[in-house]
């Protein structure tokens, strides 16, 4: 089976442009979920999805955004982006359920903002 | 709400030797999941060991072992017969058990090792 992958590997923006990342999971599952990693937070949680629905959302503003489509694949999107928004961005998925818990990771986005 | 802390930022061990990485949480669930992930410098995000928290025995994988004191919220991980290969950025993480309706992972803060030869 093909791992997580994602789309750009590696994405340079300017301030108050927008931009847009996708993740597709691993072929069956369901759950996806989206994190921020910089040097000054570390790991912060964006949001996760299931089958389609936004289940959980952290503490980001309203410029992050994120959806995922009929086959599991999901994307976020940074509108108006702000230079402390240059961090490297994972997702990961899993099969999504009550005996799911195993998390496998992509190799993530690398966003600078200039 | 959860919390996971990692008070050691940084560690060095000499290979073929052994090295605990600390990791402290607080939760006021009974069901969840613990974690180990392992990001080297290409920054892949690998799990390196998991502990259901029903399970009182430690977990184990290879040279990897957990000590997981649940009424302490402890959860440390001893890597033995450390290899160059394991010089990486070791995060602690939490996972309420699903039946929460989630699946969000909480970090620590991540604890550097670095392996001499």
């Amino acid at each position: 089976k093909a791992g997580v992958t994602q789309t750009p590997r590696y994405l340079i923006k300017t301030r108050g442009q927008q931009v847009t990342l996708s993740c597709s999971p691993i072929s069956g599952h369901r759950s996806v979920s989206w994190y921020q990693q910089t040097p000054g937070q570390g790991l912060q949680f964006l949001f996760e999805y299931f089958s389609e629905t936004q289940r959980n959302k952290g503490n980001f503003p309203g410029r992050f955004s994120g959806r995922q489509f009929s086959n599991s694949r999901s994307e976020m999107n940074v509108s108006t982006l702000e230079l402390g928004d240059s961090a490297l961005y994972l997702c990961a998925s899993n099969l999504g359920g009550l005996t799911s818990y195993e998390q496998y990771f992509g190799p993530g986005t690398r966003l600078t903002v200039t | 709400a959860q919390t996971v802390t990692q008070s050691q930022p940084e560690m060095s061990v000499q290979e073929a030797e052994t090295v605990t990485l600390s990791c402290t949480y607080d939760t006021s669930e009974s069901n969840y999941y613990l974690f180990w992930y392992k990001q080297p410098p290409s920054r892949q995000m690998i799990l390196v060991i998991r502990q259901e928290a029903y399970k009182q025995q430690n977990a184990t994988e290879n040279r990897f072992s957990v000590n997981f004191q649940k009424a302490a919220k402890s959860f440390s991980l001893k890597i033995s017969d450390s290899q160059l290969g394991d010089t990486a950025m070791y995060f602690c993480a939490f996972m309420a058990h699903p039946f929460y309706n989630t699946d969000k992972l909480i970090f620590g803060t991540g604890t550097r090792l670095q392996v001499f030869p």
